[in-house]
């Protein structure tokens, strides 16, 4: 099991530009998440997913937008990239909540930088 | 929206030495998770409670369920150069999909 894998793992972006980051998890989970890191401020939810299907807004969803392409896959996109959307970005999952209290798996995380 | 108090932000120890830190909520949890990020790397689960009164311990880390259910701590005994990075509690509410993170604590160790 590779568990959550994200791609890619570092990237640079000019203002304006757009880009897509792309999670996968194989463990079966029901839920998948997008959070951004930033120093001193922990992890912020952006959007997630709670099942195949469906996406909610999280606490810092401007400037983005996800596809939950499969259970499997979950997409986050910046439209028109900003330097304030510099920041490392993970990708997590889980199983249904009745069945493992909400444990989030996360991934190895994406550095992204836009000058 | 919820928030989690962690503390302390960070600690400078010398290894061999006994780690505590702690997080408060205004809100009632029904999971407590710890986490701990190495530099480079994502966040990976370590303990997980769901009773208030609980504690768990995995190798010598010790975490507790707070009885009112606002709080949690995690104790690292004996510690070792391997247990620096940022550790992060994470708590969530009835009924709830989402998780809330505290701000995290850095730990630094001295050999």
């Amino acid at each position: 099991n590779a568990g959550v894998t994200q791609t890619p793992k570092f990237q640079v972006l000019k203002t304006g530009q757009s880009m897509t980051l792309q999670c996968a998890q194989d463990m079966n989970h029901n839920s998948m998440y997008w959070y951004r890191q930033d120093p001193g401020m922990g992890l912020r939810l952006i959007y997630y997913s709670a099942s195949e299907g469906t996406t909610d807004k999280g606490e810092v969803p401007n400037g983005y937008n996800v596809s939950r392409l499969n259970k499997r896959e979950f997409s986050l996109r910046l439209e028109s990239a900003a330097p304030s959307q510099t920041s490392v970005y993970f990708c997590a999952s889980s199983a249904p909540r009745v069945l493992a209290g909400g444990e989030q798996f996360f991934g190895p995380g994406t550095r992204l930088t836009v000058l | 929206g919820q928030q989690l108090n962690q503390s302390p932000q960070s600690m400078f120890i010398q290894e061999g030495e006994d780690v505590s830190m702690n997080c408060t909520s205004s809100s009632i949890f029904n999971t407590w998770l710890w986490y701990k990020q190495d530099p480079g790397e994502g966040p990976v689960l370590l303990i997980a409670l769901y009773k208030a009164g609980e504690l768990t311990s995995n190798g010598r880390l010790t975490a507790q369920f707070g009885i009112t259910r606002k709080d949690s701590f995690l104790n690292i005994s004996a510690s070792i150069p391997s247990d620096v990075g940022i550790y992060f509690c994470a708590g969530r509410i009835q009924g709830a999909q989402k998780l809330v993170f505290g701000q995290g604590t850095r730990l630094t160790i001295n050999p």
